[in-house]
């Protein structure tokens, strides 16, 4: 089944450590997106890509990294530079251009311990 | 600064109920509108509005969207258990990929 695939589901972390989420689409998507969730915050965009190779700062990537060295993969790396790291993270994708939505995955919720 | 703000915040209603639900923005060069529900971890889509007057309906959801006052309202008629969940509203402007989602409407539906 064609989908998005976040992993881990449940992520725990010490302070001061480096962590890095994956998301695997299948979709063909070129476009891909990296949402954070707090309560009461709706969905804050961290970084999306266009393109393979290509990526864009949303409006709160400091403390993140990303690449997108394939077309299905789009890692996210919380660094220790994140001062508030614990949150929902989503990923989507989506078609480039067009009228299309985003689809997402089932996320992953990062817990700083 | 663009932005998406939804109301209100949460509602608590008895099933059978209907609620409507409310997304206005502020986003330069409107593209399109995007509701979607999200019951526990992924958001699943429901409806996409680009044009003004125009309603979308899905058994009892439905949408429509005002782009000269710069809102939609989302309807859930008779409403179930089932219905309960957060409602985002999302918007995308016409240059980039980007969506700008609001903080989303929390809804819990009671017996």
């Amino acid at each position: 089944d064609g989908g998005i695939t976040q992993s881990p589901k449940y992520l725990f972390r010490k302070e001061g450590q480096n962590v890095t989420l994956s998301c695997e689409q299948n979709l063909n998507h070129d476009a891909m997106y990296w949402y954070r969730q707090d309560p009461g915050q709706g969905l804050r965009l961290i970084y999306y890509s266009q393109i393979v190779n290509d990526f864009q700062k949303g409006d709160i990537a400091e403390g993140y990294s990303v690449s997108r060295e394939k077309k299905e993969s789009f890692p996210l790396t919380v660094t220790s530079a994140q001062k508030n790291p614990t949150a929902f993270y989503l990923c989507a994708s989506k078609i480039p251009g067009g009228d299309t939505e985003a689809f997402f995955g089932q996320g992953t919720r990062l817990t700083v311990v | 600064e663009d932005k998406v703000v939804q109301s209100p915040l949460s509602l608590v209603v008895h099933e059978g109920d209907t609620v409507t639900l409310n997304c206005s923005y502020e986003v330069t060069n409107f593209r399109s509108l995007l509701w979607y529900k999200q019951e526990k971890k992924a958001p699943t889509f429901l409806f996409m509005l680009t044009s003004s007057g125009i309603e979308k309906k899905s058994g009892r959801l439905s949408s429509i969207l005002d782009k000269k006052e710069l809102f939609s309202i989302l309807n859930i008629t008779a409403t179930q258990t089932g219905d309960s969940a957060i409602y985002l509203c999302a918007v995308r402007p016409n240059t980039g990929n980007q969506f700008y989602f609001g903080t989303g409407t929390s809804l819990t539906v009671i017996p």
